[in-house]
């Protein structure tokens, strides 16, 4: 069955970094266009990136552009966004999702915390 | 503000019939992008319910329906259950290649 595992959330000052990740299984990782959704909380869903199946297009959200890259290993079936220069209003739950047009599967998110 | 317009909330009896509309214009709905529905219980990721405007994945029960027309969008649900109170949200795709949601409906079962 597919599996989406997101990690590498916690607690970052404003200006800071981290790399989050998606483990993908149970589909042909490679096929695929990939997403990240987020959350903040108390919130509606926001779309934060997305990246074709060979990882040649790529769009992001204005509210991340050039904060933030998204980028896939197709060979470890993991997705990865990294964000730099991350702002309180970054605070959130971030989904990867498989697919671009519309998610039919989800990871269980994972939290980004940025507070000082 | 979310691109798609969604009603903050709805409620109903249970046994009854609710309708959250979604608004959108002429470079999301309006261009032809097909719509989709997503149910989110309190703490878990979102659950696809319709896509294509107006087609269950498997397992959705049949009390779900969705349907489009011009640049708005609505998801019905009939004979409402406890089980149904959540989150629901709408979403599309627009003209600058962008993937965009609604604000989100909270629906309350009386």
């Amino acid at each position: 069955q597919v599996q989406l595992v997101e990690s590498g959330g916690g607690l970052v000052k404003p200006g800071g970094s981290l790399r989050l990740s998606c483990a993908a299984s149970g589909f042909t990782f490679s096929d695929y266009y990939m997403s990240w959704i987020r959350q903040a909380p108390g919130m509606g869903l926001e779309w934060v990136s997305y990246i074709s199946s060979s990882g040649s297009t790529i769009y992001y959200a204005d509210s991340v552009k050039g904060r933030f890259t998204i980028s896939r290993d197709n060979a470890k079936n993991s997705l990865s966004l990294q964000m730099n220069s991350l702002r309180a209003e970054d605070t959130a739950v971030y989904y990867c999702a498989r697919e671009w047009l519309r998610f039919n599967y989800w990871g269980q998110g994972t939290l980004v915390t940025v507070s000082s | 503000q979310s691109v798609l317009t969604q009603p903050p909330s709805v409620s109903g009896a249970p046994g009854q019939r609710v309708t959250i509309s979604c608004t959108g214009s002429s470079s999301n709905i309006g261009a032809g992008y097909d719509v989709h529905w997503y149910q989110q219980l309190p703490g878990i990721a979102p659950k696809l319910l319709i896509y294509g405007n107006s087609n269950r994945p498997s397992g959705v029960p049949d009390r779900f329906s969705g349907s489009k027309s011009g640049t708005s969008a609505s998801l019905a649900i009939t004979g409402l259950q406890a089980e149904d109170e959540a989150d629901y949200y709408c979403q599309s795709y627009d003209s600058s290649l962008s993937v965009v949601f609604g604000g989100g409906t909270k629906l309350t079962v009386l």
